[in-house]
């Protein structure tokens, strides 16, 4: 069984352009967030999935910041705009059942905006 | 505001020794609460997951107890590793319906050989 997968592992873009950063969970795990660290920084929440839908956007900072999710499986974080601010680890998370067992995280994709 | 903090942010510790981390949250109102740790450049790895209603779980050689009413777990270890050495975090869930887990700012353990 392989664990939760993130793509790219790291990536570098200039301020002011869209990066879509990718996570394919674990097969079956209906729950799925994007969680994000800053250096020297707690992991910030952003966005919880269900299934399909998103219960919680609560933790997306800005309208620059959208996410979806597809088939109840692979999940794609969108970045327009980038500011250098973005800059971090962006890690997702899944599990069977919402706040209820274990989360298993990716090893995260390290973005950094010049 | 759910607000979780770790204290002490860091530790240094000869290796055979016992050591606990502490974990305090300010709103005793959880649903469940989670050690993680996290190894430099990887994700995070759950280690023990307590529910409100229980008191500690174990694995191995950690134990973490939970008592919800003073908003404090804390995370054994016994007889440590210098392979134990990694950074470890404590997350809750709220008791509100809202999954997301909110995040302690971690203890970052060196065990030394």
């Amino acid at each position: 069984g392989a664990g939760v997968s993130q793509s790219p592992s790291n990536k570098v873009t200039e301020k002011g352009k869209d990066v879509e950063l990718r996570c394919d969970p674990i097969s079956g795990h209906t729950a799925l967030y994007w969680y994000r660290q800053s250096l020297g920084q707690g992991l910030e929440f952003l966005i919880y999935f269900q299934g399909n839908s998103a219960p919680d956007k609560s933790g997306l900072p800005s309208d620059r910041f959208s996410a979806e999710r597809t088939g109840g499986s692979v999940s794609t974080l969108t970045i327009q705009r980038t500011q250098q601010e973005d800059s971090a680890v962006y890690l997702c998370a899944s599990s069977w059942a919402p706040g209820n067992s274990p989360l298993h995280f990716g090893n995260g994709t390290r973005l950094t905006v010049t | 505001k759910q607000e979780v903090t770790q204290i002490p942010a860091a530790l240094s510790v000869p290796e055979g020794e016992n050591l606990v981390l502490n974990c305090s949250f300010t709103d005793s109102a959880i649903y469940n609460l989670q050690w993680f740790r996290q190894d430099p450049g990887k994700g995070l790895t759950s280690l023990l997951l307590i529910q409100s209603s229980q008191r500690e779980q174990t694995s191995g050689r950690l134990n973490a107890s939970l008592d919800k009413s003073s908003g404090r777990s804390t995370l054994y270890i016994a007889a440590s590793q210098p392979g134990d050495s990694a950074t470890y975090l404590c997350a809750v869930v709220m008791d509100t319906g809202r999954r997301a887990l909110t995040f302690g700012s971690g203890t970052r353990l060196q065990v030394q050989p």
